[in-house]
């Protein structure tokens, strides 16, 4: 079955410091990544995503690459804010309509002034 | 994408009663998820539910304990029976697109249940 593995945290950064949360998964198929950010008292919402190997997604200074090689897809950002402060879920789902979503454990994201 | 609505956002229940979680998407879709996440944990899926049919649920779950209901595609419900203290977390309701490339999942802001 599919699963998702993520750095454990909690991860402790100052303002403007580089980020990268570890994503690896196990899969069968092609399945599409995903990235998922819940921020203190507020529901999930998708912050990226890549639908087939190298592809890059990126949203607000978020980056994450499809690496099938490595079955990877590691969370990255260049300058973090406080802003940025929430939960992190890497997640997989296979491809075709109507396929449930499995998440990893989460890395909480503390960033400090 | 559609809008998803949860209610109640929040819940304080005693133990031994049931509350029902509606969650009504502004547009039709043809599969409903519900999630469960315990404090701290990431997200479990709890089940599956299409309109006319019979949900269905992962393993560790059970139809007596988490009804649930799909009476139209715009309209889901969720019902945690019995209830104790274990089932303190927050619920979400989903739903995934149906292009065969673009899975992204939606989510409802939850129902945050809290049993004493």
């Amino acid at each position: 079955g599919n699963s998702v593995t993520q750095m454990e945290g909690p991860v402790t950064l100052s303002e403007e410091a580089f980020l990268t949360i570890n994503c690896t998964y196990t899969a069968t198929g092609y399945p599409s990544l995903f990235w998922y950010v819940q921020y203190p008292g507020e529901g999930l919402q998708l912050l990226l995503k890549a639908t087939k190997a190298d592809d890059k997604g990126s949203n607000k200074g978020f980056e994450a690459t499809y690496r099938k090689e490595t079955t990877s897809f590691h969370l990255e950002k260049g300058s973090v804010q406080v802003s940025d402060s929430a939960v992190y879920f890497c997640a997989l789902a296979n491809s075709g309509g109507y396929q449930k979503v499995t998440f990893g454990t989460g890395t909480k994201l503390q960033v400090i002034p | 994408s559609a809008v998803i609505s949860q209610k109640p956002s929040r819940d304080i229940c005693q133990r031994g009663t049931s509350l029902t979680i509606q969650c009504q998407v502004d547009s039709q879709v043809t599969m409903m998820f519900w999630y469960r996440q315990q404090p701290g944990q990431s997200l479990t899926l709890i089940a599956t539910a299409n309109q006319g049919s019979e949900a269905t649920y992962e393993s560790g779950f059970v139809i007596d304990k988490f009804p649930i209901s799909r009476p139209n595609l715009t309209f889901s419900t969720l019902t945690v029976s019995n209830m104790s203290p274990e089932d303190s977390s927050i619920y979400l309701c989903s739903y995934t697109g149906q292009e065969y490339m673009n899975t992204e999942a939606f989510f409802g802001q939850g129902t945050r249940l809290t049993v004493v």
